[in-house]
């Protein structure tokens, strides 16, 4: 079964303070890993997709990274707008678009 | 103009009622999904419709039936609900039945 495990459970971090989020799955044929934002009280908002290992994505102060195991999350320079839980997903081929979610990385961010 | 969306944004209600989640999006896309993020905050996915065509029907209790009228709207009937059902619902949709797919607000229920 596939299976997809977040790490740290929680960060704090000091504006400015860079760090990273690790997402590890497990696959029976990986389509696409997915990273959501969740802001309380909101739905996921989508950030990025992955294919293929060694690929790479940016977005402001985010960046994505894929391996044929994990999956990194760095933030760079973090702001406190950037607190939120950070999710990430794997969609297998074989699985009509069924997205498995890890628990998520709940981010905090202070001045 | 919002995306995906749904009503109601709260529902409270008691145990035994039979209750509906409405969702529409205006993205003019092929497939939607319902999913439940328990007290956990871990989302699971429970259906998924492509072209009003049921695909996805993950282990849920047959209480749970959704409905698809139009590619545009999916909607989720809930049945003799359980104290074991409160959680957040959310709708989401995609181009496609692959690739990322975009949440709506969530709707949580309370059931006492």
């Amino acid at each position: 079964e596939d299976q997809v495990t977040q790490s740290p459970e929680a960060l704090r971090l000091q504006e400015g303070e860079s760090s990273s989020l690790n997402c590890s799955y497990t696959v029976s044929g990986l389509r696409g890993l997915f990273w959501y934002r969740q802001d309380p009280g909101k739905g996921p908002e989508f950030l990025f997709t992955l294919y293929s290992a060694g690929e790479e994505k940016e977005k402001e102060r985010l960046k994505a990274t894929l391996t044929k195991k994990e999956s990194f999350l760095h933030i760079t320079a973090p702001k406190p707008e950037d607190s939120a839980t950070y999710l990430c997903a794997v969609q297998a081929f074989d699985s009509w678009g069924k997205l498995q979610f890890g628990a998520g990385t709940q981010v905090v961010v202070t001045p | 103009d919002t995306a995906v969306s749904q009503t109601p944004k709260y529902l409270v209600t008691q145990m035994g009622n039979d209750k509906s989640i409405k969702c529409e999006q205006n993205l003019g896309h092929d497939t939607m999904y319902w999913y439940k993020q328990d007290s956990k905050k871990f989302l699971k996915i429970m259906f998924s419709y492509n072209n009003k065509e049921l695909i996805i029907n993950e282990t849920v209790p047959n209480r749970f039936s959704p409905k698809s009228p139009d590619k545009a709207h999916l909607n989720l009937h809930i049945n003799s609900l359980e104290l074991g059902d409160s959680a957040v619902y959310f709708c989401a949709s995609s181009p496609k039945p692959f690739g990322e797919q975009y949440f709506g607000p969530g709707t949580r229920l309370t059931v006492t």
